[in-house]
């Protein structure tokens, strides 16, 4: 069992909808980040988050919004998206961002809009 | 840009067998690399790690090789098992002025299918 946690584990929306996916690990990481995957497709980086600081944005839609309340919480805010945005979205943890430590992962939410 | 790629696709062996996945990246500021066990549903799972000044490491019945010089990284089973069956991602971590931001690139994945 992954020690990361996500939920929903499946959401379905219209491309009106605003909903939020959620992320949270009790392991003590002060690193988190949000990967979007796409169908036989490697993880692809979306956002981290460094003690609870947004440190690197990959030139993500503006329609895909997160949030880090506090250290063991990771929220995406979903609104207006395309059907292309369809995939499975990875959250990831790690002690922090440097270099040497692994990021673990959640099962993640896999999004559907229709 | 930068890349990290996998030589083979797919892979199916034979129960009890030796696998050898193979992983090439291009980016020589990476300095960690790591591999992930994706089975159907789930999220990436750690298998091992190595930093760049080791050119080897051995876990359970996995182990990694690194060769720097041509850019190499590859993940050894051992005693391939039908639970193995699972595509398996290589990660790089590469360095930006000698910073780690945690940006991992993964390269496109090798499906590895174990036969009873």
């Amino acid at each position: 069992d992954t020690e990361v946690t996500q939920t929903p584990k499946h959401l379905v929306m219209g491309m009106t909808n605003k909903k939020s996916l959620k992320c949270e690990q009790h392991m003590g990481h002060r690193a988190m980040y949000w990967y979007k995957q796409k169908a036989k497709k490697p993880p692809e980086l979306m956002f981290v988050y460094s003690y609870e600081k947004l440190s690197i944005n990959e030139s993500v839609p503006s329609r895909f919004s997160p949030e880090c309340p506090n250290s063991s919480l990771l929220n995406l805010h979903l609104h207006a998206l395309q059907p292309e945005d369809s995939a499975l979205y990875l959250c990831a943890s790690s002690y922090w961002t440097d270099s040497n430590q692994p990021q673990h992962f959640g099962d993640g939410t896999r999004l559907s809009i229709l | 840009g930068e890349s990290v790629g996998l030589h083979l696709p797919t892979l199916s062996v034979q129960e009890g067998d030796n696998s050898i996945i193979n992983c090439a990246y291009s980016n020589s500021a990476s300095d960690y690399f790591i591999w992930y066990k994706q089975e159907s549903g789930k999220g990436p799972q750690f298998i091992i790690d190595i930093r760049s000044n080791m050119d080897k490491r051995q876990g359970q019945r996995v182990t990694v090789l690194l060769n720097k010089t041509v850019k190499h990284l590859s993940l050894q089973i051992a005693a391939t098992q039908p639970g193995d069956s699972a595509v398996y991602f290589c990660a790089e971590n590469p360095l930006y002025g000698g910073t780690s931001y945690g940006k991992l690139t993964f390269g496109q994945g090798t499906i590895l299918t174990v036969h009873p």
